[in-house]
């Protein structure tokens, strides 16, 4: 089955700062790859995703880049601001088996003002 | 407004109890999920359903039952057997399981603790 890490566990940034969270998967069948963001109490909500027929996604200050030779891919937060302070997480579905993503142990961020 | 009902926010179990938590979603999503999330871990699938009257173990299905008998609704029972029941549970549920439409959209959560 597939299997994603993601790093860093926790991420510390000065408001203004980027941030960028990687995770990598190990089944080269995988085609989505949404992310999640996840604030104190809620559940996760979905802020950026892409397919594996992209390179790179922008909305906003948030982008996502893929690379499928590598089987990683990261989400990069330009400009960030205290209300970004919350656990990300990122997953991978192949288009195949069960369909079920496969997600992340999630990345804390913290920004400080 | 659209979206996933999660009840309770936070639930007490006692020792020997079986416990139900609700989920319950108006977007006329056919696909139907349960997560446990622990600190640290992620999110590790329970229960899913693709359809009413259908359902499928996950990876951590020991412990737990779930019923679907009717598309906006997929309750979960947390067990007697389920000896470590403390956690953050969430439901999901997408359009379809298969294809492009299976984004998922998540409630809010239960809390579930042991007495």
């Amino acid at each position: 089955g597939e299997n994603v890490e993601q790093h860093p566990s926790t991420l510390s940034v000065q408001e203004g700062d980027s941030a960028v969270i990687k995770c990598t998967y190990s089944d080269s069948a995988s085609n989505y790859f949404p992310w999640y963001k996840q604030e104190l109490g809620k559940g996760p909500q979905l802020i950026i995703d892409i397919r594996s027929n992209v390179g790179e996604k922008k909305d906003q200050r948030i982008a996502v880049t893929l690379n499928k030779t590598a089987k990683h891919f990261s989400l990069h937060i330009t400009e960030t601001q205290p209300e970004d302070s919350a656990v990300y997480f990122c997953a991978a579905r192949d288009s195949g088996g069960s369909y079920i993503p496969t997600f992340g142990r999630g990345t804390s961020l913290i920004v400080h003002p | 407004d659209g979206g996933i009902t999660q009840s309770p926010k936070y639930l007490f179990r006692k020792e020997g109890q079986n416990v139900t938590l609700s989920c319950e979603q108006n977007l006329n999503h056919d696909a139907m999920y349960w997560y446990r999330q622990d600190p640290g871990q992620g999110l590790r699938l329970i229960y899913y359903s693709q359809i009413v009257n259908d359902f499928q173990k996950g990876d951590i299905a020991e412990g737990y039952s779930v019923s679907r008998e009717k598309k906006e609704s997929f309750p979960l029972t947390v067990t007697s057997a389920q000896k470590n029941p403390t956690a953050f549970y969430l439901c999901a549920s997408s359009m379809r399981l298969a294809g492009s439409k299976n984004i998922q959209y998540f409630g809010a959560g239960t809390r579930l603790s042991v007495l």
